[in-house]
């Protein structure tokens, strides 16, 4: 068990409002990332994180930021939600669980979001 | 380009028998992993099993194996004596550079319907 919560896990919100997704893990893991979802696509990295405050751009990064003050939380924001990022939400993070020396990815149970 | 590329939107397979998920990739990096993992119905990202591009041998987890064929790019996943449980998505990801701080390319997924 990777530790990795997300919440809320549902949300609602209308076009233009401001919305917080929060990314929390319990292994003090450094390496965490928000992916996004949607049909007909995998997963596509919108931000990640090597450590506090330290944070860069994803694959499709636009219109999202981050932040990461603690090293247990990782939070992604819209700033200005717009119908295009209806999507579900995955955080992860990085950790060597498996046994062996590589990392692999732990994907918390994701937050379902919709722009109305 | 598209750097990971799952030819099979869907497939089926009777209980019991074999199923192979295709998986091919691309990329010049001499160090990557490969990696899948399995999205039920209830949608949250599991890991399932990971390949390092200098891993001599193929990885095995339960009735998980990797096909890794490095001249190829192709990075198959097999499931051995399939179960009804194994219904799902299967995604298959790469990472490029170090180990720790991978950010994930995915495919765009493959259900897999078993039937009884």
């Amino acid at each position: 068990d990777a530790g990795i919560t997300q919440s809320p896990r549902h949300k609602v919100t209308e076009t233009g409002t401001p919305v917080t997704l929060r990314c929390h893990q319990t292994e003090n893991h450094r390496y965490m990332y928000w992916y996004r979802q949607d049909p007909g696509h995998g997963l596509r990295l919108i931000h990640y994180s090597y450590g506090v405050k330290d944070t860069d751009k994803g694959e499709v990064s636009d219109g999202y930021s981050v932040s990461r003050s603690k090293t247990e939380d990782f939070l992604l924001t819209l700033e200005s939600a717009t119908s295009s990022q209806t999507s579900v939400y995955f955080c992860a993070i990085s950790a060597s669980l498996a046994g062996g020396w590589a990392y692999e990815q732990y994907f918390g149970p994701g937050t379902r979001l919709t722009v109305t | 380009a598209q750097k990971i590329t799952q030819t099979q939107p869907g497939m089926f397979v009777q209980e019991k028998e074999a199923v192979t998920l295709d998986c091919t990739y691309d990329t010049s990096d001499p160090s990557y992993g490969l990696f899948w993992y399995k999205q039920p119905s209830s949608g949250e990202m599991i890991f399932l099993i990971y390949q390092g591009s200098y891993d001599q041998q193929n990885a095995t987890e339960g009735r998980y194996s990797l096909n890794f064929q490095k001249a190829r790019k192709s990075a198959n996943l097999v499931i051995s004596a399939s179960q009804l449980g194994d219904s799902a998505m299967y995604f298959c990801a790469m990472r490029e550079g170090p180990s720790n701080t991978g950010k994930l390319i995915f495919g765009q997924g493959t259900t897999l319907q078993v039937k009884p």
